[in-house]
């Protein structure tokens, strides 16, 4: 079965700076999909990012980027220039290819000090 | 706004009652998923339907069932409720079901539901 890691339950940035939040997973398939989703004290889950395994090119979704290392099965997103607003719960999630069912890892709750 | 609803917002109910949770999918959107978060389960899926159709099943328990109606929206019903259902239910939607990275899972606000 697959899993997702989140192994940073908390995470504080100074605003302005770049902060990293690490994710890894275990699959033995060859094609998926991995997203972030940000979750705001509003509760809302809002897709922050994503990135199709087969695709070397690691995304980026303006201050947004993530280090995608398809071998030790890493995915860690990047925040630059954080943002008061960037203040909220990161999860990050796995999606076998020709399926819909996401698998969220535990989450890290992002703060962001002025 | 994803353009998902969900309602109630909030529901606070006694074990062993039955509730329902409504879901109303983006215009367009032809797959419903639903998720449970809770604080010592984390993000789990529950179930997807697909125009209709059961497309895949999760986590779900045998007191819990879904529907997908006609016009597209979902119902989530959970029934002999226990404390340990207490969590947040989320209503996704997307516009198909083939797993293709293009269709994105937009996320409706939540339902809170508390079991006293």
């Amino acid at each position: 079965a697959q899993t997702v890691t989140q192994s940073q339950p908390e995470m504080s940035v100074q605003e302005a700076e770049t902060v990293t939040l690490s994710c890894t997973y275990d699959t033995s398939e060859s094609d998926y999909y991995l997203f972030w989703y940000k979750q705001p004290p509003s509760r809302q889950m809002i897709l922050v990012i994503r990135q199709e395994a087969y695709k070397q090119q690691n995304a980026t979704e303006n201050r947004f980027s993530v280090n995608f290392q398809k071998a030790a099965k890493s995915f860690s997103l990047k925040i630059s220039d954080s943002q008061l607003g960037d203040a909220a719960m990161y999860f990050c999630a796995y999606r076998r290819l020709n399926t819909d069912k996401l698998i969220f890892g535990t989450g890290t709750r992002l703060q962001v000090f002025p | 706004d994803s353009g998902v609803t969900q309602t109630p917002k909030h529901l606070i109910t006694a074990t062993g009652q039955r509730v329902t949770l409504r879901c109303s999918p983006r215009s367009g959107d032809l797959s419903v998923y639903w998720y449970q978060q809770s604080l010592d389960q984390g993000l789990q899926f529950l179930i997807q339907y697909y125009n209709g159709e059961e497309r895949a099943k999760g986590n779900i328990l045998e007191r819990f069932s879904a529907q997908q109606f006609p016009d597209l929206h979902s119902e989530l019903n959970l029934s002999s409720l226990e404390l340990g259902d207490s969590a947040l239910y989320f209503c996704a939607s997307s516009v198909a079901s083939s797993g293709r990275a293009g269709d994105t899972q937009y996320f409706g606000p939540g339902t809170r539901l508390t079991v006293l």
